[in-house]
């Protein structure tokens, strides 16, 4: 059974840090990884999706990894700002079972102070 | 549309009551996924829907939920006689088939059901 995990579970840091989020998945058995934010009492915004067949995806000061053979993915973000603040969630695609039940990891909330 | 649309954005309920919530998912969207969110819990699938496919129902806590999509966009997800523990922010998205394109979610700002 595919499991999610993202270490740690909250992350406070001064404002223009480098930071990296983990997430850890069991099965590498997988069609993507896509990472999400979520702000307070808002849905999920999408940040970046690595398909199975690549390494990274970057997009602005966000860096997201993949590493399907050790079933990790590491989302960095250069430059923090207290605007980046927020749950980070990371969700599996797996291959086989139901196409659409993606399995999310419980989320890393960040807290960027000023 | 231009995003994910979701109605109501809260509801308040008493127990007992049967309740619906809408989704409108992005304009050419084959797939659309319901999902739940409880307080201090992670995202807890409960149903998917894929073009004309029956959809997998596998995530549905009980009987007491239901959901249809009519005309391949719009859905709703309906919940008879509402517990307490129904209690969540409901979240739905779309997205393009995973074999077609990025097969990239994107999530509405969810509807937040409270049950008293």
């Amino acid at each position: 059974k595919q499991e999610v995990t993202q270490i740690p579970a909250a992350l406070s840091v001064p404002e223009g840090e480098n930071l990296v989020l983990n997430c850890s998945f069991t099965d590498s058995a997988i069609y993507n990884l896509q990472w999400f934010r979520q702000d307070p009492g808002k849905g999920l915004t999408s940040l970046l999706l690595i398909q199975s067949s690549q390494r990274e995806q970057t997009s602005g000061r966000l860096n997201a990894s993949l590493d399907k053979s050790s079933g990790r993915s590491t989302l960095y973000i250069a430059a923090s700002q207290p605007g980046d603040s927020a749950t980070y969630l990371c969700a599996v695609r797996p291959y086989g079972g139901s196409q659409g039940n993606l399995i999310f990891g419980k989320g890393t909330k960040l807290s960027v102070k000023p | 549309g231009a995003g994910v649309s979701q109605s109501p954005s809260n509801k308040v309920t008493e127990k007992g009551k049967d309740v619906e919530l809408r989704c409108d998912p992005i304009s050419g969207h084959t797939a659309l996924y319901w999902y739940r969110q409880s307080l201090g819990q992670g995202l807890e699938f409960l149903i998917y829907f894929q073009g004309n496919s029956a959809p997998d129902k596998s995530g549905l806590p009980s009987d007491r939920f239901s959901a249809e999509r009519t005309g391949g966009s719009v859905s709703t997800l309906t919940i008879q006689r509402t517990q307490q523990e129904d209690s969540a922010v409901y979240l739905c998205a779309s997205s393009f088939p995973s074999g077609q394109k990025t097969g990239e979610l994107f999530f509405g700002e969810g509807s937040r059901l409270t049950v008293l």
